[in-house]
């Protein structure tokens, strides 16, 4: 099972709410990734969790908030979001964040498509 | 981690061999090469990587020329569903960051 699941698959939200992103994966794997990718362009780093901590936060503005309640689930909670955050955010995952041997490569969810009004 | 250079787009017809370049003039020698490839509004799907040696698997195979310093993905036999944007990545060995390039727009035609 190679299978990175996120939920919901689309979500539209005005800017004064609060949403969640949800991200699981039964891979075994204990590093889990948050990207963001706006409309034809690559997608971009957002945050690494490594064992459950945080360890890469590239710059992200505070009304990102990321979560790693477990080993196999990563949330991404919103509030205050602007019409430019609207994207694709995708979560990946990987056995171990940089093990050589494959054991760093990053396996991807199907994406939540956000919409910001 | 070491720049690539890929074509924007090609095409190719489908049941031929898909053969996808990638420049990395400057990579070093810890430094692998990950292809992964995007079908529209998906999520990005892992293909293969190297270090130095060709490598195959069921989806793939990576060619990797002697001086490292440029690659070519091969899709054997093409067909429609592998119309997609195809990234090439040189990735540090022990960087956490997985850093994406504009890609290459393959299209295979019927």
């Amino acid at each position: 099972d190679t299978e990175v699941t996120q939920t919901p698959k689309h979500l539209v939200m005005g800017m004064t709410n609060k949403k969640s992103l949800k991200c699981e994966q039964h891979m075994g794997h204990r590093a889990m990734y948050w990207y963001k990718q706006k409309a034809k362009k690559p997608p971009e780093l957002m945050f690494v969790y490594s064992y459950e901590k945080l360890s890469i936060n590239e710059s992200v503005p505070s009304r990102f908030s990321p979560e790693c309640p477990n080993s196999s689930l990563l949330n991404l909670h919103l509030h205050a979001l602007q019409p430019e955050d609207s994207a694709l955010y995708l979560c990946a995952s990987s056995f171990t964040l940089a093990g050589g041997r494959g054991a760093d490569t990053q396996y991807f969810g199907p994406g939540t498509r956000l919409t910001v009004l | 981690d070491a720049k690539t250079t890929q074509p924007t787009s090609m095409d190719c017809a489908e049941g031929r061999a898909a053969n996808l370049p990638c420049n990395h003039s400057t990579i070093s020698g810890n430094e692998y090469v990950y292809w992964y490839r995007q079908i529209h509004s998906q999520g990005p799907q892992y293909i293969i990587h190297g270090l130095k040696n060709n490598e195959t698997n069921e989806m793939a195979s990576l060619i990797i020329t002697e001086d490292r310093k440029s690659s070519t993905l091969i899709l054997p036999h093409a067909t429609l569903r592998d119309t997609a944007v195809y990234y090439c990545i040189v990735r540090r060995f022990g960087n956490e960051k997985l850093t994406f390039g504009t890609g290459t727009r393959l299209t295979i035609i019927p």
